[in-house]
């Protein structure tokens, strides 16, 4: 069964420090993975997918196979940063299953 | 038109009522999903509609009955529902080519309160 991981509930950071969201998945075949943004009031929306191989906002994420992860980063955290992150895989169905999200609080 | 939204913002119903979501989108997207999304927690599958033929059924109980009229329209009828029910409930459209590297656009959501 495909399943996504996100081992952090919350991460607190200072602005202008770095900050890496991890997540890690199980799925049988080669998963598309995607990292979803939700800020305050506001719809969830892509940040990134791994096939584009962008960066977004000055966040990058990097799928390695071998250690089944897929994990966010960025170098200097900013206070707009502050959201919730969820890290999803899309199977061959289009079934779109996301980890249970990481909180991320930027303080000045 | 490059957004998906929802109808209405906010809903209340008693457990005995008979309500209808609506959602809308006019980027000419082919694959239509509605998800719920309980406080604290990340959105769960519900439905999938691919080129307005339900494809993805979640085993969801009856009470909730999608509709898919139009490949712009989606609608998702609640009756006799439960407090346990309440949630966002959110819809998303993707185009629906090749599915697994669909990215998916999320609407507002609708805040949906049972009595």
């Amino acid at each position: 069964a495909q399943r996504v991981t996100q081992p952090e509930k919350l991460l607190s950071v200072f602005k202008g420090a770095p900050v890496e969201l991890k997540c890690n998945y199980s799925y049988s075949g080669s998963p598309e993975l995607f990292w979803y943004v939700q800020y305050s009031r506001q719809r969830l929306q892509l940040l990134l997918r791994h096939i584009s191989r962008e960066s977004i906002k000055g966040f990058t994420a990097d799928l390695n196979k071998g250690e089944t992860s897929f994990h966010l980063k960025k170098p200097f955290a900013q206070e707009e940063d502050s959201a919730m992150y969820y890290c999803a895989l899309t199977d061959s169905w289009g079934k779109l299953q996301f980890g249970a999200g990481t909180q991320v609080v930027v303080t000045p | 038109d490059t957004e998906v939204t929802q109808t209405p913002k906010h809903l209340v119903m008693g457990m005995t009522n008979k309500k209808s979501l609506k959602c809308e989108q006019h980027m000419g997207h082919r694959a239509m999903y509605w998800y719920k999304q309980k406080a604290k927690k990340p959105p769960e599958l519900m439905f999938v509609y691919s080129y307005e033929k339900l494809s993805i059924n979640e085993s969801v109980p009856s009470r909730f009955s999608p509709e898919c009229p139009n490949s712009s329209l989606l609608n998702l009828h609640l009756h006799a529902l439960q407090p346990e029910d309440s949630a966002l409930y959110l819809c998303a459209s993707s185009q629906g080519l090749a599915a697994s590297l669909d990215t998916q656009y999320f609407g507002p959501g609708t805040r949906l309160t049972v009595l």
